[in-house]
């Protein structure tokens, strides 16, 4: 199956400071891209999905400016979380999905946050 | 609303065989997809259905009935390996995938 890298892996950072998480299709072009994140024993929640050179369209709820989704380019889309709170610490993960419509999402590997 | 139903944890043996339902109710069908989670790790993809009927891969088995709005995983020879969590994803009419909530597998010795 397709590839999706995702860094870091985890992440560690204080509490005001901001987060960059990248998500990259390495052997395929990602024409969207989804963000969740999942908190323990939960499951997926969807934050956002981007498409590739548009603004990425957020679920109920989620803050827009403080989880800033970039998707620049068919292979990679960025999340960043800024001024990140410890309530904001979770499992990040991103998913990608292909030019066809009709396929399979592939996962990356996830990003554990950890605001102190 | 749309909505995906699956159990939240089973218990079964090493061995043995477990089925695990899901039932969805979405704006539009195309396909359903079953992945399995692993503790603190993302989920990994293990089958697709579109089409009424059993799919087979290995010790897994998936089957759909797009008129009863259903679909279950089959597990067969249990391993400990399998202790994981389940989730059934529907793709509706704007390829979006609504998720369940997992099913949380524990396998016993």
């Amino acid at each position: 199956g397709a590839v999706v890298s995702q860094h870091p892996s985890w992440v560690i950072c204080k509490s005001g400071t901001s987060v960059k998480i990248e998500c990259r299709s390495l052997d395929f072009q990602a024409t969207t891209m989804f963000w969740y994140r999942q908190f323990p024993k939960q499951s997926l929640m969807l934050m956002a999905t981007s498409n590739e050179g548009s603004k990425a369209t957020y679920e109920q709820g989620v803050e827009k400016d403080k989880f800033l989704i970039n998707h620049a380019s068919l292979t990679l889309s960025t999340l960043t979380v800024t001024s990140a709170h410890p309530e904001d610490s979770s499992f990040y993960i991103c998913s990608a999905r292909g030019l066809e419509g009709n396929t399979e999402a592939f996962f990356g590997q996830g990003t554990r946050l950890t605001v102190v | 609303g749309q909505n995906i139903d699956q159990p939240t944890e089973m218990t079964a043996t090493e061995g043995a065989i477990v089925q695990i339902n899901c039932t969805y109710q979405t704006s539009g069908f195309n396909g359903l997809f079953w992945y399995q989670q692993h503790a603190g790790e993302a989920p990994t993809f293990l089958s697709y259905n579109v089409l009424d009927g059993l799919e087979e891969k290995g010790r897994f088995s998936s089957f759909l009935s797009r008129s009863k709005g259903y679909s279950y995983l089959l597990l067969k020879e249990l391993q400990m390996k399998d202790s994981a969590s389940y989730l059934c994803a529907v793709m509706d009419s704007n390829y979006q995938l609504i998720w369940g909530a997992g099913t949380k597998l524990i396998i016993k010795p």
